[in-house]
């Protein structure tokens, strides 16, 4: 079973629609990360995020440390947020030397239809 | 203004030729990663440095080869380049676990 687990592995919505993309992680981190890698090949980093929401324009992070799990939300979705999207985990300090890389999920490709 | 940089951008290349890729930043990061990833894959760790001098193997085994020799610069070398080596590879630093990291636009290996 992955450490990191992402829900839906597709989506595809009409523009302007609310989306949301789950992840949900079964170790203990000190921050989870949300990154956005377009179809060029290159990713951004959305957001980190150790508890709590973040909200950045039409995005907006959320976690739930004691349930193990965090969302993804887009608001009034366009075009241009067709991306796949990636959560990703750094497992909590002080736990060895692999303490500082990141754990991966799968991806959830979004396409946004005009 | 801060990035991380990796060149080239995309490389055909013949099998049996050696290629270097280079990844640079101006973070001042200590920690710095390369991934390997496949089309429609997720990434995976083929080597990581914590600072100057200092390489490890990622969780994917890996004929390349990496050094660290500079803070900024940590560029990954394939001796003797084949199509099994044909991928995307992505550059990666930043300063702690709790600390954002920053990744490059990568670069997009074929081997023919």
């Amino acid at each position: 079973k992955n450490e990191v687990e992402q829900s839906p592995q597709n989506l595809t919505a009409q523009e302007g629609e609310f989306i949301t993309i789950n992840c949900s992680y079964s170790v203990g981190i000190s921050a989870l990360h949300w990154l956005q890698q377009h179809p060029g090949g290159g990713i951004v980093s959305l957001f980190m995020l150790s508890s709590g929401k973040k909200k950045h324009g039409r995005l907006i992070a959320t976690i739930n440390i004691q349930e193990k799990h965090s969302s993804l939300h887009i608001t009034a979705s366009h075009p241009r947020d067709s991306a796949v999207y990636i959560c990703a985990v750094s497992p909590t300090p002080y736990s060895g030397a692999g303490s500082y890389q990141l754990t991966f999920g799968k991806g959830t490709k979004l396409s946004v239809i005009p | 203004e801060a990035d991380i940089y990796q060149t080239p951008r995309y490389l055909v290349i013949g099998t049996g030729k050696k290629i270097t890729l280079e990844c640079s930043q101006t973070m001042g990061h200590d920690k710095m990663y390369w991934y390997q990833q496949d089309p429609g894959m997720e990434l995976h760790l083929i080597h990581y440095s914590y600072g100057v001098n200092s390489t490890e193997k990622g969780d994917l085994s890996s004929e390349s080869t990496v050094s660290r020799i500079r803070t900024e610069h940590f560029p990954l070398t394939l001796e003797s380049a084949r199509p099994s080596h044909t991928s995307q590879y992505l550059c990666a630093s930043s300063s702690g676990s709790t600390y954002g990291y920053t990744f490059g636009s990568g670069t997009r290996l074929t081997v023919v």
